[in-house]
This record gives structure tokens, sequence and C-alpha cells, in this order.
């Protein structure tokens, strides 16, 4: 049973339009969410977060919404560049007894179109 | 370079063979953590250390695996009598402790066993 989910396994967007990769969550007690963007041959790399308090939080062209009664969020990058074609992994956290559990989405390819 | 390193970053092995793998983290991060990925998913938590103390481990992680920090800084992580299925991408994350922390990860260790 997949807690989160990303259902749109790749995505075209052409340069300088706006990019929205979406991510679904079944579980009502993660309460902190995460992107990632990966390169092939890379390793994950750490993009932007938010708290369940938020609804919304900006970095620059990366800006993610948290929508917490329909448990989605997602992640739009305006404008978007030929750079940022890559992998992007919605993850999600619960505390527990020891720390945070993070569980990750199976990712969405981006493309950006010069 | 201050980020997490793993290495061999590829391993080819037989079916049968033994198999470990290194991370090193960001220095002052007291949190590590082991994810397996596989094509078309995301990254699956594996174990996670506070320290030198394993404080998690995965249903995913069989007896043939076993993982150490027996510093509190780098970790192994083993696997023993490797199987085909066990051929995926190997991510080491490491974490400073916080309330709601960020995983960085390390460029992962590509496994093919034949």
């Amino acid at each position: 049973d997949q807690q989160v989910k990303q259902n749109s396994p790749s995505l075209s967007v052409q340069e300088g339009r706006i990019s929205i990769l979406n991510c679904d969550y079944t579980n009502s007690m993660f309460d902190y969410f995460l992107w990632y963007k990966k390169y092939p041959a890379e390793g994950p790399t750490f993009l932007i977060s938010i708290s369940s308090i938020k609804d919304k939080n900006e970095d620059g062209r990366f800006t993610v919404f948290l929508n917490k009664s329909a448990k989605h969020l997602s992640l739009h990058i305006v404008p978007s560049q030929p750079g940022d074609s890559a992998v992007y992994f919605c993850a999600a956290s619960e505390r527990d007894n020891y720390g945070q559990n993070f569980v990750f989405g199976p990712g969405t390819r981006l493309s950006v179109l010069p | 370079d201050t980020g997490v390193s793993q290495d061999p970053r590829h391993k080819i092995t037989k079916r049968g063979q033994n198999v470990t793998f290194r991370c090193d983290p960001i220095s002052e991060h007291n949190r590590l953590y082991w994810y397996r990925q596989t094509l078309g998913q995301g990254p699956e938590f594996l174990t996670y250390f506070q320290n030198e103390a394993q404080l998690e481990k995965s249903r995913l992680l069989s007896d043939r695996f076993s993982a150490e920090r027996p510093k509190g800084s780098f970790s192994t992580l083993e696997i023993q009598r490797t199987e085909q299925g066990d051929s995926a991408m190997y991510l080491c994350a490491s974490s400073l402790q916080a309330f709601q922390e960020t995983q960085y990860f390390g460029p992962g260790t590509r496994l093919l066993v034949l």
C-alpha cells in the first residue's frame, strides 16, 4: 500500500512556463513534507520542505503548496529551465518514538523543453 | 567536498557472494540512514542510526543484510549470499537531529547481482 503517490510518471513543459508536480498521501499522521530532485547517477538533492502547520513555502523559483484536508501537495517551478529536467520525489515524514521516518513517492520525471 | 560520500559507486557481483558498502556522512550529522531504490520507485527505507545505535530496521532488511556504524561516524552495509533481487541502488543519507530534519543523500552505490 503506497502511502505517498505521484500519479504522473512524467511531465513535459516548455522552457519559461510553469511546471506543476503533484503528490498525494494517505497517512494523516504525516506532518512534514519534502521535495527532492534527482539527476541520473546522482543521489537525490533536497529542494524544499513544508511543515503541516503551513500551507505554502517559497524558495526562489520553487513553491510548495500543502492542502491537508485533501492530503495533497504540489511543487510549482516558475519559470521552468532546461536544467530543471530531472526526476522529482515527494517525501513525507511522521515522528515516531525514535525520530522521523521518511516515505518517498515513486517520482515524476520532468522534461523542460527549450 | 563535505557532502555524503559512498564507496564504491558501482559493484557487480555473482549470486551468492558477499558485498560491503561504505557511507561517510556529513561530519557533524549524528543520524545516518540507508535506503534502497529500484527502477521506477522512490527510495525505500532500510535502517537508521543515531550516533552508533541502530534504532530502526525495515522489514525489507532480511537476515542477509547487516549494517554497522561502529564509532558513530561512517557506516557499512553488508549483504551476505547476494541474490539477483538485491540488484538496486543503495543510498545513504545523513541528517542533524532536529524536530523536522532534512536528510542529505550521497550519490549511491549501484549493485548488480549476476
